[in-house]
């Protein structure tokens, strides 16, 4: 089955842009997706096919798609963005990465 | 607005069915763009996919769960469910339901979720 990897945490600076990771084996062919989840709320979609924002979501959220490693970028971190964050894409099925929680200092 | 709201019990005991409805409200689970689907998480753990269904019945499901996992559509058209067969404590987790992005594709991502509901497998 495909694995989807990611750091376990990410410390990033108020106001500094942090970068999480997702390790898949040729992820660049795959469509990636990326969730936010704060403590006791479902998740919320925040980029879908690699690059994409759905409405609402802010223009710091970005994403990107090579190789082996896709890439949630967030620009100007807010404390409001502290949370857990799962990359997903499908084969077989839908497959979940293993989460990252991101910790604004 | 379309909202999601799971119900069902919020204890089972082991070996028998968990059985949870996914209540659909602003939409149909009739809408040929979305396909709906439930995920669990369990205390503490990362996110799980179960499965997915279109309004047609044809269903996805997660391979490791399949052989336990039924998807339905409820036949008012704003309800699906889930039931699985035989659990273990290893199923107690918050059961979320959810609805794809519309593009008709099985692949789509999930953008709209209910509050998700927790379930505990003990006797």
């Amino acid at each position: 089955s495909y694995e989807l990897t990611q750091p376990l945490s990410v410390s990033v600076a108020l106001g500094q842009t942090a970068r999480i990771t997702c390790g898949g084996s040729n992820i660049a062919t795959k469509n990636v997706h990326w969730y936010q989840q704060k403590p006791g709320q479902a998740p919320v979609l925040v980029i879908y096919r690699d690059v994409n924002r759905p409405s609402g979501i802010p223009e710091r959220f970005s994403g990107s798609n090579s190789g082996n490693t896709a890439t949630l970028t967030i620009s100007r971190a807010q404390a409001g963005d502290e949370a857990d964050y799962y990359c997903q894409v499908w084969d077989s099925g839908t497959v979940f990465g293993t989460g990252t929680k991101v910790t604004v200092l | 607005q379309l909202q999601l709201q799971e119900s069902g019990p919020g204890l089972v005991k082991p070996s028998e069915t968990l059985s949870l409805t996914c209540s659909v409200s602003g939409d149909s689970t009739s809408n040929s763009y979305y396909y709906w689907g439930w995920i669990r998480q369990p205390p503490g753990k990362g996110l799980e996919w179960i499965g997915s269904i279109y309004y047609t019945g044809s269903t996805y499901y997660n391979p490791s769960l399949e052989s336990r996992v039924t998807i339905s559509v409820g036949t008012s058209k704003d309800q699906f469910s889930l039931a699985l067969s035989f659990v273990t404590a290893a199923d107690t987790a918050v059961y979320f339901c959810a609805k794809t992005l519309g593009y008709s594709d099985y692949t789509s991502p999930f953008d709209n979720w209910g509050q998700g509901t927790m379930v505990t497998v003990s006797s």
